[in-house]
């Protein structure tokens, strides 16, 4: 699976919109964007996923770009809540004999301050 | 979304003993489930992936004598650290996948060996 770049850390002010950068640049044409959030000391959350377009759902949106090198996933509205480690991860779809698993990088330790 | 529990959400066990952890999705039938391993401040470590009614794959430098993997049925995984020792204490996480593409988490086992 192709690897993914994300910063280690960000800050956010309650009530602003949060921006997590993800670059994939080896990203393959059959490779989803998928993310997810980890609050400390459960499992991983699923946040939103994408193949080309930018897709929103009740928790988020995602933007991937044109060339599908890099995405953002944007939280409108930061909570304190909100506070945990996100994963930009890509991933094979169907269509192959990959089992489509999930390889997780160190992701962005999103903090969410009043 | 879709529900996946694990069961103990805590074990403490000594030294030498086998323990055993549940994966179980309650409101899909799970093709596919994954198991991981997570060490305090790092990110998940994929330990292997079990279908449903054959052999589970593992990850390379996983052993697979150590960390046996079950998944006899389409609602439950199981996870079994033989002869447990002090470096395995760990938080172990199960994730499943229907027939759609979306992955999802159990809230984690914490293994404590005394």
């Amino acid at each position: 699976d192709a690897k993914t770049t994300q910063p280690p850390s960000m800050d956010c002010a309650e009530g602003r919109a949060a921006n997590l950068p993800c670059n994939h640049s080896t990203i393959s044409g059959n490779e989803y964007v998928y993310w997810y959030r980890q609050i400390h000391s459960q499992g991983p959350q699923y946040i939103i996923h994408g193949l080309k377009n930018n897709e929103t759902n009740e928790m988020a949106s995602l933007i991937i770009t044109e060339d599908r090198k890099s995405s953002t996933l944007i939280l409108p509205h930061a909570t304190l809540r909100d506070t945990a480690v996100y994963y930009c991860i890509v991933r094979v779809g169907s269509g192959s004999s990959n089992t489509g698993k999930l390889i997780f990088g160190q992701g962005t330790t999103l903090q969410v301050k009043p | 979304g879709a529900v996946v529990s694990q069961h103990p959400s805590r074990v403490i066990c000594k030294s030498g003993t086998s323990v055993k952890i549940e994966c179980r999705s309650l409101d899909f039938q799970a093709t596919t489930m994954f198991w991981y391993r997570q060490f305090p401040k790092q990110s998940l470590m994929l330990m292997a992936t079990s279908n449903e009614g054959s052999k589970a794959t593992y990850e390379q430098g996983v052993e697979k004598d150590k960390f046996l993997i079950n998944h006899a049925s389409l609602t439950l995984s199981t996870l079994t650290v033989t002869s447990a020792h002090p470096e395995d204490s760990s938080f172990y996480i199960c994730s499943a996948r229907g027939v759609g593409l979306t992955i999802y988490f159990g809230e984690g086992s914490w293994l404590t060996v005394v």
